[in-house]
C-alpha cells in the first residue's frame, strides 16, 4: 500500500530552527508537497520538489531524496505564527496526491 | 479577492438528510476537488474533476456526488448522511487535472452529522 509518515507533533523554541522528516512509499513518484494548515484554517501551499536536492524560500526549505523516499521541511528563524501543522504529500505515478496526517508544530517563548 | 468560496461554514445535520456543500471558485481554474479531513488521517480524496463536466472518484466517494456544470462551481451533495460523515470539509482548486500545480483551498464546511 501507499504510505506517508511524518512525526505526529514537534515543539520548537521561538527563534530557533527545526526540520519536520517525511518519508514516503508509493507506487511512484512525480512530485512532493509541503503545505501549511494553521488550526481552524485552510491548508497552503508552500513548496514543490520533483529534483534531489534542497530548495529555499525565504526562512523555509525543502529537501528531497528520492532514492531514500525522504524529504524534510526546514524553517529557520521560527517565530510564534510558525505555528501550525505542516501536511506532507506525495503525487504518485497516476498523479494522485497521497497526504501523510501531518505534523502539529507547536512554537515556544 | 481571488479564491474559492465554501459554503456553510458550519452545518449540524440530522442523519439520513440531504445535504449539498456549495463551492464556487473565481480563479478559472481547471480542476476542482473535495477533501475531507479527520483527526488523526491525512487528507482523503472524494471527488474529483478535471474540467468542466467530467467528474471522477476519489479515494472515499461512497455516500457522495458531485457536478460540474461550469468552471466556477462544484458542488458536493450527501444524499442521505449518516454520523460516520461527521468532517471537516474542503474544497480545492487547481490550474491542472492530473499534474503537479499546487491546490489552493476553500476555507472548509464543519459538518457534525448526529
Amino acid at each position: 500500500g501507499q504510505n506517508i509518515d511524518q512525526p505526529t507533533e514537534m515543539t520548537a523554541t521561538e527563534g530557533a530552527i527545526v526540520q519536520i522528516n517525511c518519508t514516503y512509499q508509493t507506487s511512484g513518484f512525480n512530485g512532493l508537497f509541503w503545505y501549511q494548515q494553521h488550526a481552524g484554517e485552510a491548508p497552503t501551499f508552500l513548496s514543490y520538489n520533483v529534483l534531489d536536492g534542497l530548495e529555499e524560500k525565504g526562512r523555509f526549505s525543502s529537501f528531497l531524496s528520492r532514492s531514500k523516499g525522504y524529504s524534510y521541511l526546514l524553517l529557520k528563524e521560527l517565530q510564534m505564527k510558525d505555528s501550525a501543522s505542516y501536511l506532507c504529500a506525495v503525487l504518485d505515478s497516476n498523479y494522485q496526491l497521497i497526504w501523510g496526517a501531518g505534523t502539529k508544530l507547536i512554537i515556544k517563548p | 479577492i481571488a479564491g474559492i468560496t465554501q459554503a456553510p461554514t458550519s452545518q449540524i445535520l440530522a442523519a439520513g438528510r440531504r445535504m449539498t456543500l456549495r463551492c464556487t471558485q473565481d480563479m478559472r481554474h481547471n480542476a476542482m476537488y473535495w477533501y475531507r479531513q479527520d483527526l488523526g488521517l491525512g487528507l482523503r480524496l472524494i471527488h474529483y474533476s478535471n474540467t468542466a463536466g467530467t467528474t471522477g472518484k476519489g479515494e472515499v466517494p461512497d455516500g457522495y456526488s458531485v457536478s460540474r456544470a461550469n468552471t466556477d462551481d462544484f458542488p458536493l451533495t450527501l444524499a442521505s448522511a449518516v454520523p460516520s460523515q461527521t468532517s471537516v470539509y474542503f474544497c480545492a482548486s487547481s490550474e491542472r487535472g492530473q499534474g503537479n500545480s499546487p491546490l489552493h483551498f476553500g476555507n472548509g464546511t464543519r459538518l457534525t452529522v448526529t
